[in-house]
């Protein structure tokens, strides 16, 4: 079955360490997205990818990067990690189609100590 | 800045009851409308959408969209303890792939 995948499913690192949380998609979707969710803030979108070579900006994209190399995975990056990177991330998929469902992969819960 | 506002609750409503989640936006331009559950420590899982004015039947579950207002409801019919999780709002603009999602109403059914 076509599926979304995310790993590490749990992380603790360190205040200043490069991380990177990666996504994997089976579904051939174009857009991919990644959403950090933290008590009293619901989801809140980080970066986004309509396909191959795109990539953008969410809300709260700053100290965050990805790239997108083919249609299946979607890395998120912490260039430089943060106390307040603490959360639980989300990657979600859609098709390119003006009604799309977005589903979401099972998280990576991190822990910047 | 597009908002989508939920109570937060948690709300109460005894086994077998209806519960009523409701959901307000502040864009016009608003075209799609999604209702996600998420139970504790799990990913958000698609209920059901709406795009046009009126109610959508599915199951137990109801969605009612009113444009004009700018709010979107999700009720659940017969209650079940299973049903206990928080539901997450979002909103779709025209021409975005993009979703705006509320922070959640917490529902707890009671046996």
């Amino acid at each position: 079955d076509a599926e979304i995948t995310q790993s590490p499913r749990h992380k603790i690192t360190e205040t200043g360490r490069q991380v990177t949380l990666a996504c994997h998609q089976t579904w051939n979707h174009n857009n991919m997205f990644w959403y950090r969710q933290d008590l009293g803030h619901g989801l809140r979108l980080i970066h986004y990818s309509y396909g191959v070579q795109d990539t953008n900006k969410g809300e709260v994209s700053d100290g965050y990067s990805v790239s997108r190399s083919n249609t299946e995975d979607l890395p998120l990056t912490l260039e430089s990690a943060a106390s307040s990177q603490t959360s639980v991330y989300f990657c979600a998929s859609s098709i390119r189609k003006s009604t799309d469902t977005q589903y979401f992969g099972p998280g990576t819960r991190l822990t910047v100590l | 800045q597009k908002e989508v506002e939920q109570n937060s609750g948690p709300l109460s409503v005894p086994e077998g009851a209806i519960a009523s989640l409701n959901c307000t936006y502040s864009d016009r331009g608003s075209q799609s409308f999604f209702w996600y559950r998420q139970y504790s420590g799990k990913s958000p899982e698609l209920i059901m959408f709406i795009y046009s004015n009126g109610d959508k039947e599915d199951g137990r579950f109801t969605a009612q969209l009113n444009k004009a207002s700018q709010y979107v409801s999700l009720l659940i019919r017969d209650s079940q303890p299973s049903d206990s999780a928080t539901y997450l709002c979002a909103v779709k603009y025209d021409n975005f792939n993009k979703f705006y999602f509320g922070s959640g109403t917490k529902l707890n059914v009671k046996p």
